[in-house]
């Protein structure tokens, strides 16, 4: 079994549709949690990060992550196309080493 | 540009051949970070520094890889005796703050 699970997708919405992706991990160590996008043949960028469990709000981002359940969610409200991307989750129990999931392929049709 | 860059951006190779890239990292980030990325897989990490010190190598990172960072300034990654399981995009990240690290565009390794 993998550290971090994410569901591959791939994932279709109409635009202005909210997207919902989510992550579960097995590492109860796990305590910062990112999201970051990933364009084709591009290099991941950062979204955002979060350290606690709870909400955070960023635009049209909310991270969201519940410690208890190891369960780690990313909402995207007013999808655009430009959305289009693959969408990786990322944790870390220390300062360096991220661990990934595997990507969802997310697409945004106008 | 401000951001990572990495060179050269794509690299075709035959087996048994080494190859070099080289990774610029954001001019005052002091750790740097490699990672490796298969299709359809999330980065899967190498290796760590900070500043000029090597702090963290994966298992991942056979005897054929090596990784330097002299002066602590750019980064080097190294793979002798290329096999084509080594096809994949290396990925370099840095950062200044603990968890945020920011990766680059990647080198884009194919082993014929």
């Amino acid at each position: 079994q993998k550290e971090v699970e994410q569901d591959p997708g791939p994932l279709s919405v109409p635009e202005g549709a909210i997207v919902s992706l989510n992550c579960t991990y097995s590492n109860s160590a796990f305590q910062y949690f990112m999201w970051y996008r990933q364009y084709s043949r591009k290099g991941p960028e950062l979204l955002m990060y979060t350290y606690s469990s709870g909400n955070k709000e960023d635009g049209r981002f909310t991270a969201q992550v519940d410690k208890s359940s190891k369960y780690i969610s990313l909402f995207i409200r007013d999808s655009q196309p430009s959305d289009s991307a693959t969408y990786l989750c990322a944790m870390s129990s220390n300062d360096y080493k991220l661990s990934f999931g595997a990507g969802t392929t997310v697409t945004v049709r106008a | 540009d401000t951001g990572v860059s990495q060179n050269p951006r794509h690299k075709i190779t035959k087996r048994g051949q080494n190859v070099t890239f080289r990774c610029d990292p954001i001019s005052e980030h002091n750790r740097l970070y490699w990672y490796r990325q298969t299709l359809g897989q999330g980065p899967e990490f190498l290796t760590y520094f900070q500043n000029e010190a090597q702090l963290e190598k994966s298992r991942l990172l056979s005897d054929r890889f090596s990784a330097e960072r002299p002066k602590g300034s750019f980064s080097t990654l190294e793979i002798q005796r290329t096999e084509q399981g080594d096809s994949a995009m290396y990925l370099c990240a840095s950062s200044l703050a603990l968890y945020e690290q920011y990766f680059g565009p990647g080198t884009r390794l194919t082993v014929t």
